[in-house]
Formats: C-alpha cells, sequence, structure tokens
C-alpha cells in the first residue's frame, strides 16, 4: 500500500548547521507531498508542499524537491536556528474509496543547540 | 478566527467509561478528520468527514464514533475507553480546494487507566 518512509530520529544539530531530513515514499499513481511540522505542545502546521514531480516547495528557509526517479522528498535547510527545533512529519496524499486523504510518516525529531 | 479549537486538553478515564472530545472550526471548512498520534507511529486517521452530515472510517476507528450535523463541529466519542486509546488525538480541517493543507488544532492529551 502507500507509505511514507522517513529517517529515524532524534537529529541533534548546532545552530548554523545544515540540515538535511530524508523521506521515500511508495504510492500508486502521482501523490502531492507535504512537509507538516509540529513545535512542542502545537498541532501540526503545513511547512511546504509539491504537487508534481520536479517541483520544489520552499518556506521559512527550508526546501524540499519532489523526485519522482528517486521517490523522494527530502527536506533541507542551509542553516538551522534554535527556533527549528520540533518534530517534522512528511506525508503524502492518497485516494481511497473515492476520497482523499493524508498519509504520515513517523516523524523525525529535531533538536537545535545553541 | 480562532482556527481549529479542541476540548479537553487533558483527561484522565478509567477503563470503561465514555467521553467526547470536542473539535470545532470557523474556518467554514468542508472536510474534518480526527487523528491520534502515538509514539513511534506518526498520526493514524481515526475517522474523516467530507461534509455536514457525511463521515467515514480512517485506518484505525475501532472504538470511536463520530457525527457531524454542522459544518463547524465534529465531536469524537469513545465509547468504552480502554488503555489502548491513551494518546494524543488531533482534530483537522481543510477547504474542499485545498484537501491536503490540513490545519490542525492543539490537540488533546488522553490517559487511560
Amino acid at each position: 500500500g502507500d507509505s511514507v518512509t522517513q529517517m529515524e530520529g532524534p537529529v541533534t544539530l548546532s545552530e548554523e548547521a545544515f540540515l538535511t531530513i530524508n523521506c521515500t515514499y511508495t504510492a500508486t499513481g502521482y501523490p502531492s507531498l507535504f512537509w507538516y511540522v509540529q513545535y512542542p505542545g502545537e498541532g501540526l502546521q503545513l511547512l511546504l508542499k509539491a504537487t508534481k514531480a520536479d517541483d520544489k516547495g520552499s518556506n521559512k528557509g527550508f526546501e524540499a524537491t519532489y523526485r519522482k526517479e528517486t521517490t523522494s522528498f527530502h527536506l533541507e535547510k542551509g542553516s538551522v536556528q534554535v527556533s527549528d527545533s520540533a518534530v517534522y512529519f512528511c506525508a503524502l496524499s492518497l485516494t481511497q474509496g473515492g476520497s482523499e486523504k493524508l498519509v504520515f510518516g513517523k516523524g523525525t525529531k529535531l533538536t537545535v543547540n545553541p | 478566527n480562532a482556527g481549529v479549537t479542541q476540548t479537553p486538553k487533558f483527561q484522565v478515564l478509567k477503563t470503561g467509561q465514555s467521553m467526547t472530545l470536542q473539535c470545532a472550526q470557523d474556518m467554514n471548512h468542508e472536510y474534518m478528520s480526527w487523528y491520534r498520534q502515538d509514539p513511534g507511529m506518526g498520526l493514524r486517521l481515526i475517522h474523516y468527514s467530507v461534509g455536514a452530515g457525511i463521515t467515514d472510517q480512517g485506518e484505525v476507528p475501532n472504538g470511536y464514533n463520530v457525527s457531524r450535523s454542522t459544518t463547524e463541529d465534529f465531536p469524537l466519542r469513545l465509547l468504552s475507553a480502554a488503555p489502548s486509546q491513551t494518546s494524543v488525538y488531533f482534530c483537522a480541517s481543510s477547504p474542499r480546494e485545498g484537501l491536503y493543507e490540513q490545519y490542525f488544532g492543539p490537540g488533546t492529551r488522553l490517559t487511560v487507566t
């Protein structure tokens, strides 16, 4: 079935370090892909999205490119800040039984130290 | 504009008790859903609704009921709580045209003893 696999955490970085969080997917057809972020004690927020192959989503310095050939949607940021400490979820869209739903990865916890 | 609100924030139940988790949104969104979040499991869809009067099951519906009598409200009912239902519950909504851009509530942390 359709699924999302993202790198296990936790990930700990120093401020201004480069961040990559890997995400690969399995899907029939051509899903849309998303990154959501969950700050401590809060619900999830959409960070960025890409709806077709080779699209690049970007927001708040984060980027991810929809790579159909490698079925990947890795999240990157050139210089992380302490305020980026959160849990990051990769997700894909899924049509099931005529309805559209999101399938989430298990999440990767990022801690950025000053 | 309050967005998606959930009550209560925390709840402790004994096994066998019932309760309703409340969810409301003031953005006139058609699509609403309930997820549970467990360590190492990510988010799993419990139930969802594509509009008032229409609900359907997600990945893990057993032990939960929902109804959608208005566009704004989407309560989740636990009929007979079990320790396996200890989790953090999130309600989300999205406009039909932006179905996958879901707006999440702050969550309800439920413990069943």
